[in-house]
């Protein structure tokens, strides 16, 4: 069965903490996104990459950057955590083959504290 | 600015009793809409894709439909584990590869 792996399902840091969460996924997608999830608010994309070692900004980058080094693996960075940061991080990918067709991970539910 | 609205924000139905979700978009180029399920503290799960205005997909109690400016999700005769939050997504011909642009989405209950 195909997969978009997160690799925590929740975390707790300290404020001003720098942040790793990774993902991984097995399609070879080109495509992949890294989204936060609030209430109210609805999935807000954050970064996304269509090829290694490239990005580009979402709509909510601010905080946060990203590595792409490998095809499967695209990495989301805290770079000092803050408490606005609390939240569900989902990751995604897609291959541009499909048109857009979607795959998630389960998310990364983190809490700063 | 390319937008996607979900209604009603959330639904509460009797198992048994027929309804139906809208997704109203406006943007500048539509390659796609599409449909995912969500259940707590999971990821999206996707259930449709529509490209063009009159095209249907069906799935079990789920028909989703596509109009120039919306698309329905309806729900016939749901049960209790049809209980989920549904998202609506667009995929624009302005936006780079394989960006979506989610609605809210609409949180449905439904009781035994």
């Amino acid at each position: 069965d195909v997969k978009v792996t997160q690799s925590s399902r929740y975390l707790v840091k300290r404020t001003g903490e720098k942040v790793f969460l990774e993902c991984v996924q097995d399609m070879d997608h080109e495509n992949m996104f890294w989204y936060r999830q609030d209430p109210g608010l609805g999935l807000r994309l954050i970064y996304f990459s269509y090829d290694v070692k490239m990005k580009e900004k979402g709509d909510i980058p601010e905080g946060y950057s990203v590595s792409r080094e490998k095809k499967e693996r695209f990495s989301l960075i805290l770079e000092s955590a803050s408490t606005n940061q609390t939240s569900m991080y989902l990751c995604a990918s897609s291959s541009y083959r499909t048109y857009g067709y979607t795959t998630f991970g389960s998310g990364t539910r983190l809490t700063v504290v | 600015e390319d937008q996607v609205t979900q209604s009603p924000e959330a639904l509460r139905l009797q198992e048994g009793e027929s309804s139906s979700l809208n997704c109203s978009y406006t943007v500048s180029g539509l390659r796609g809409l599409f449909w995912y399920r969500q259940d707590p503290g999971k990821g999206p799960e996707f259930l449709f894709t529509l490209y063009s205005a009159g095209e249907e997909k069906e799935k079990e109690r789920l028909k989703a439909t596509l109009t120039k400016k919306e698309s329905f999700l309806h729900i016939t005769a749901p049960k209790p584990e049809d209980s989920a939050t549904y998202l609506c997504a667009v995929l624009n011909y302005g936006g780079s590869q394989g960006n979506l642009i989610f609605g809210k989405g609409t949180k449905l209950s439904v009781k035994p």
